[in-house]
């Protein structure tokens, strides 16, 4: 089983700060993709990354897949409150499902 | 468009009983696939369906079982309910496969075993 790391695992910061979240795996992935979660709601898919060094942004959110096509990040600029939920990477070896990561947990205070 | 339904939201069963949940998925999906999302373990992958066929499968006992009819629609079925199966169920669709082209997610049937 392809075990996702992600951290941190609790993230809560101020309107307006930065930050990054990372995703580690010790396996390779075809593609990874990031999805938000909102309390009593599915993930909802932000971005899917299939190239080693991919980088691609979002608006505030700049996602980027390792070389080695290992580990991924989010980075998110000047955080909002409706930024809030939780942040899932997700792998895939190319076979038909995906692997989770722990997720991480952000709060955004107004 | 229509997003991915589940049904029920809420469900609360006693231990020993079975339980079926049901999805139907984005029109024009024909990948179907069910999580189970708890705190402890997060999302976990119970099995895939593509055309009416078991494509994929996780690592869950046999008491966890599914099935897609011929409308893409598809059902999971618990048996011997355990207080451990407590969880939210999530459905997701993708149009060939979750590889290229990503999940869309239902809002999820939360499991109550007492």
């Amino acid at each position: 089983t392809q075990l996702l790391e992600q951290s941190p695992q609790f993230l809560s910061i101020q309107e307006g700060e930065n930050l990054t979240v990372y995703c580690n795996s010790s396996s390779v992935f075809s593609s990874l993709q990031w999805y938000r979660q909102e309390p009593g709601e599915g993930p909802v898919l932000l971005v899917t990354v299939v190239t080693g060094g991919e980088v691609k942004k979002l608006k505030r959110l700049t996602f980027q897949f390792g070389d080695a096509r290992k580990d991924s990040s989010l980075h998110i600029t000047a955080a909002q409150p409706g930024d809030t939920g939780l942040y899932l990477c997700a792998g895939s070896t190319g076979a038909n499902n995906l692997f989770f990561g722990t997720g991480t947990r952000l709060t955004v205070i107004p | 468009k229509a997003g991915v339904t589940q049904t029920p939201r809420y469900l609360i069963k006693t231990r020993g009983q079975q339980v079926t949940l049901s999805c139907s998925p984005i029109s024009g999906h024909r990948s179907v696939s069910w999580y189970q999302q708890t705190p402890g373990q997060g999302l976990q992958f119970l099995f895939e369906y593509f055309s009416e066929t078991q494509r994929n499968k996780g690592n869950f006992p046999g008491r966890f079982s599914g099935r897609q009819f011929s409308n893409s629609r598809s059902e999971m079925n618990v048996s011997t309910l355990e207080l451990g199966d407590s969880a939210l169920y999530l459905c997701a669709s993708s149009l060939l496969n979750a590889f290229s082209y990503g999940y869309t997610f239902g809002s999820g049937t939360r499991l109550t075993v007492v």
